[in-house]
């Protein structure tokens, strides 16, 4: 099993560029998401889905946008980087019930680190 | 609305020896899932432990352990026998059950170092 896979695992931007992380998991998950951890804020939710076709805000969603067409895929796109977008960003999925007792344990992939000029 | 909070920024500890790392949580939903992970050097997100609102004991994985007091809504790790492996950040996490958004809201985090 892959796992959860992101891509790129580094980019440079410059201000006011476009991109998008791809994330892809292979373990059926319903519930997907993306942080965004900057130094002494911990892991702050962006935006997370709870199934194709639904989305929903965290706690910064500013700046980005995702879909979910698929299960298996969660892109996250930043339409006009800034650099208050230097960051390092992770996706991660797991089951959205609680089946059995830490059925629902989050899977984080590697981690892309993005830097905005 | 759900907060975690972990008020150590950085821990110590003497290798061989037990480490607290605290944290305290606020939740009104009387169903959720309390999440701590690792986070060395590397970077990857490592899930450590798990303890659901409702378990009688609590949890324990190797020579991690979860001190649940639901009262005091406080789930500290506890780390018994520090390796120098052990030094990472560790996050506290939880998940309300209800509602079914799967949602999970992170602590700041406390960076343990472990001396030899």
């Amino acid at each position: 099993n892959a796992g959860v896979t992101q891509t790129p695992k580094f980019q440079v931007l410059k201000t006011g560029q476009s991109m998008t992380l791809q994330c892809a998991q292979d373990m059926n998950h319903e519930y997907m998401s993306w942080y965004r951890q900057d130094p002494g804020m911990g892991l702050r939710l962006i935006h997370y889905s709870v199934g194709a076709g639904i989305t929903d805000q965290g706690e910064v969603p500013n700046g980005y946008n995702v879909s979910r067409s698929t299960t298996e895929d969660f892109p996250l796109r930043l339409l006009s980087a800034a650099p208050s977008q230097t960051s390092v960003y992770f996706c991660a999925s797991s089951y959205k019930r609680v089946i059995r007792a830490g059925a629902n344990v989050l899977t984080f992939g590697a981690g892309s680190r993005l830097t905005v000029l | 609305a759900q907060k975690i909070t972990q008020t150590q920024p950085g821990m110590f500890v003497q290798e061989k020896e037990a480490v607290t790392l605290d944290c305290t949580y606020d939740t009104s939903d009387p169903s959720y899932g309390l999440f701590w992970y690792k986070q060395p050097s590397s970077g990857e997100m490592i899930f450590l432990i798990y303890q659901g609102s409702y378990d009688q004991q609590n949890a324990t994985e190797g020579r991690y352990s979860l001190n649940f007091q639901k009262a005091r809504k406080s789930a500290n790790l506890v780390i018994s026998a520090s390796q120098l492996g052990d030094s990472a950040m560790y996050f506290c996490a939880m998940r309300e059950h209800s509602g079914n958004t799967g949602k999970l809201i992170f602590g700041q985090g406390t960076t343990l170092q472990v001396k030899p």
